[in-house]
């Protein structure tokens, strides 16, 4: 019954490689968001879909392309893959956009670049 | 620009022992909430508490409760007898016009 999901929990791969993350909730919410929390554990917004269209990109280099195909899912697509991506990514999602509210997390994809 | 500082990197305390983490917040809004969130070693974002701007009432979450200061733009997290599974990143969250700006977290360690 997990409200936000997100596939999969870990991810290890080589430089330079193209890798994806899955998100989904089943909360009914309109918003969708991707955050990266680095290794100091400072979070830090990526992406914000209202209704699968793409609202916010908080200066994120376009080898991050994320995907809505519909209101509950929201995947992370990462091309060329760098060290420094090596990260925990988390999913999260809203009712509102623009307004203040409450987001929900997925229990996050630990990302490591080699 | 809003902001969200807690000045406290690292905290202890003993079990069954009473700690308060510090939030402070800048913004020039009226409408907003503010939240801590915990994120234990399994690094799950767990929603703690909300309040709400426009609440004078200070929020409550069994062990949990907030002390809201809205002139003074201050949000501590008070949490009463203090468990082991307490031991935490704590983050103080706000959510404002189209804005959802984190802390940079505090680290508490219940000891026993």
């Amino acid at each position: 019954d997990t409200a936000v999901s997100q596939t999969p929990k870990y991810l290890v791969t080589q430089m330079g490689n193209d890798k994806s993350i899955k998100c989904e909730q089943n909360l009914g919410h309109d918003t969708m968001y991707w955050y990266k929390q680095d290794s100091k554990k400072f979070l830090k917004i990526m992406f914000s879909y209202n209704n699968k269209e793409l609202i916010i990109n908080e200066t994120v280099p376009n080898r991050f392309s994320p995907k809505s195909p519909d209101k509950a899912h929201l995947n992370l697509h990462i091309n060329s893959l760098e060290l420094g991506d090596s990260a925990v990514y988390f999913c999260a999602s809203s009712q509102d956009f623009g307004l203040p509210d409450t987001q929900y997390f997925g229990p996050g994809t630990r990302l490591t670049v080699l | 620009a809003q902001t969200v500082t807690q000045s406290q990197p690292e905290m202890s305390v003993q079990e069954a022992e009473t700690v308060t983490l510090s939030c402070t917040y800048d913004t020039s809004e009226n409408n907003y909430y503010l939240f801590w969130y915990k994120q234990p070693p399994s690094r799950q974002m767990i929603l703690v508490i909300r309040q709400e701007a426009y609440k004078q009432q200070n929020a409550t979450e069994n062990r949990f409760s907030v002390n809201f200061q809205k002139a003074a733009k201050s949000f501590s997290l008070k949490i009463s007898d203090s468990q082991l599974g307490d031991t935490a990143m704590y983050f103080c969250a706000f959510s404002g016009t189209y804005k959802y700006i984190f802390g940079t977290g505090t680290r508490l360690k219940v000891l026993a």
